[in-house]
């Protein structure tokens, strides 16, 4: 059985400052992983797609790269700004776009003024 | 990006009552919809997948009798949580995946609350 484990659960820091967050997968045959942001009260932003053929996706400054091999993916974030507070969740998917999805904890992000 | 609307965003109940969420896709066909469900303080976990104008798929350890998944149209998959109990408060998501999507579209949630 597929599990997704988040690191850390939560985390502040100053605005401006460069962040990773981790995920890991137990099982590595995995058809892609998804990065996730939640907002309260709101549904699910998908912010990178990394197809399980790919190493890394890119989006404005979110970062985030995959190691299949190794069941890893991480989450980088430039310049955070106070805006990117929210939770992060990382899923993978285990076939195409029409199997569900396995979902870590999340880490919860506050960027501080 | 697509969108799937999810209502109500909030529902109190008393127990044993039952209540029903919509999940529309509303500017895609979602040949395939799926619910979630996510208790305090854990990861969100699949219910169960339904395909349009079939018996949704249940996941292990999900009552199929209790949580009754209609996907009868294209655009449209409702949850009804069946004779609700405070045990069954949680937080439930749908999402949507259809021709030409790569990927879900996640609704907004539901928060139920049973009293």
């Amino acid at each position: 059985k597929q599990e997704v484990t988040q690191i850390p659960a939560a985390l502040s820091v100053p605005e401006g400052e460069n962040l990773v967050l981790n995920c890991s997968f137990t099982d590595s045959a995995i058809y892609n992983l998804q990065w996730f942001r939640q907002d309260p009260g709101k549904g699910l932003t998908s912010l990178l797609l990394i197809q399980s053929s790919q190493r890394e996706q890119t989006s404005g400054r979110l970062n985030a790269s995959l190691d299949k091999s190794s069941g890893r993916s991480t989450l980088y974030i430039a310049a955070s700004q106070p805006g990117d507070s929210a939770t992060y969740l990382c899923a993978v998917g285990r076939g195409g776009g029409a199997d569900g999805l396995t979902f870590g904890k999340g880490t919860h992000l506050i960027i501080q003024p | 990006g697509a969108v799937v609307s999810q209502h109500p965003s909030w529902v109190i109940c008393k127990s044993g009552t039952s209540v029903k969420i919509e999940c529309r896709s509303l500017d895609f066909q979602a040949t395939t919809m799926f619910w979630y469900r996510q208790f305090p303080k854990q990861s969100l976990m699949l219910m169960a997948t339904s395909n349009e104008g079939s018996k949704a798929t249940y996941e292990q350890g999900v009552e199929k009798d209790k949580f009754l998944i209609n996907h009868a149209s294209l655009t449209l998959s409702t949850l009804t949580v069946t004779s609700a109990h405070p045990e069954d408060s949680s937080f439930y998501i749908c999402s949507g995946y259809g021709q030409g999507k790569n990927i879900q579209y996640f609704g907004a949630g539901t928060r139920l609350s049973v009293l």
